[in-house]
């Protein structure tokens, strides 16, 4: 069964920073590209990243690019998003997914971002 | 980047219907176009991968059709467990973007 469990979401103040995690399992991860898609409090989605398969090529949209990176860990099945210079339009539900067209998503973490 | 367009956004039905939501691209996408389902409080879930590819373990009663710029997701027949939030995206260039959403509603 495929499964993938989204951590470290939290509250954090504007200007800070976080890293999120997405441990994989059921599958096998290191032939797959990943991304995060987000969900703002409107239930708006958006993709916010893409790795490949191999972590050699990543993709951000403009609203992020700079402040957000992804990375991952085929060794450990897991999947990271670093986000600095938060800004209150940053909050959201943050979800990993799997695949170009996003066949599995996870549960999602929560970011606040607010003073 | 790729505009996406649903509509109606909100569509109300009574079980048993047939309907058709509508996701319009802002520029040609080929087939690069998906449809994911997503009820109260849980993940979004493919429903539909490359405009009209079934997805394993998704009912028959779902289906997808279009290509270039207009794109349609009908459901035959809606059962009560079929009520939520509908929405597109495409795949086909750099940023991936989403439709609004279509909220399927009950009568």
């Amino acid at each position: 069964e495929v499964k993938l469990v989204e951590s470290g979401g939290g509250l954090v103040k504007p200007g800070g920073s976080l890293k999120l995690s997405c441990a994989a399992s059921g599958f096998a991860f290191s032939s797959y590209d990943m991304s995060w898609v987000r969900q703002t409090p409107e239930k708006r989605l958006e993709w916010v990243a893409t790795i490949s398969s191999g972590g050699s090529y990543t993709y951000y949209p403009d609203s992020v690019k700079g402040r957000f990176t992804i990375s991952r860990d085929n060794a450990r099945n897991t999947l990271y998003l670093q986000i600095s210079s938060l800004r209150s339009e940053d909050t959201a539900l943050y979800y990993c997914a799997r695949d170009g067209n996003l066949d599995y998503w996870g549960q999602g973490t929560t970011l606040t971002v607010s003073s | 980047d790729i505009v996406l367009t649903q509509s109606p956004a909100t569509l109300s039905v009574t079980p048993g219907d047939s309907v058709s939501l509508s996701c319009r691209a802002s520029q040609s996408i080929s087939n690069n176009l998906h449809w994911y389902q997503q009820k109260s409080h849980e993940s979004p879930r493919l429903l539909i991968k490359y405009a009209s590819q079934s997805i394993s373990g998704i009912p028959s009663r779902f289906s997808g059709s279009g290509s270039g710029t207009d794109f349609t997701l009908s459901i035959n027949s809606v059962e009560t467990e079929d009520f939520g939030m509908y929405f597109c995206q495409q795949s086909n260039s750099w940023p991936h973007t989403f439709g609004a959403g279509t909220k399927l509603e009950l009568k």
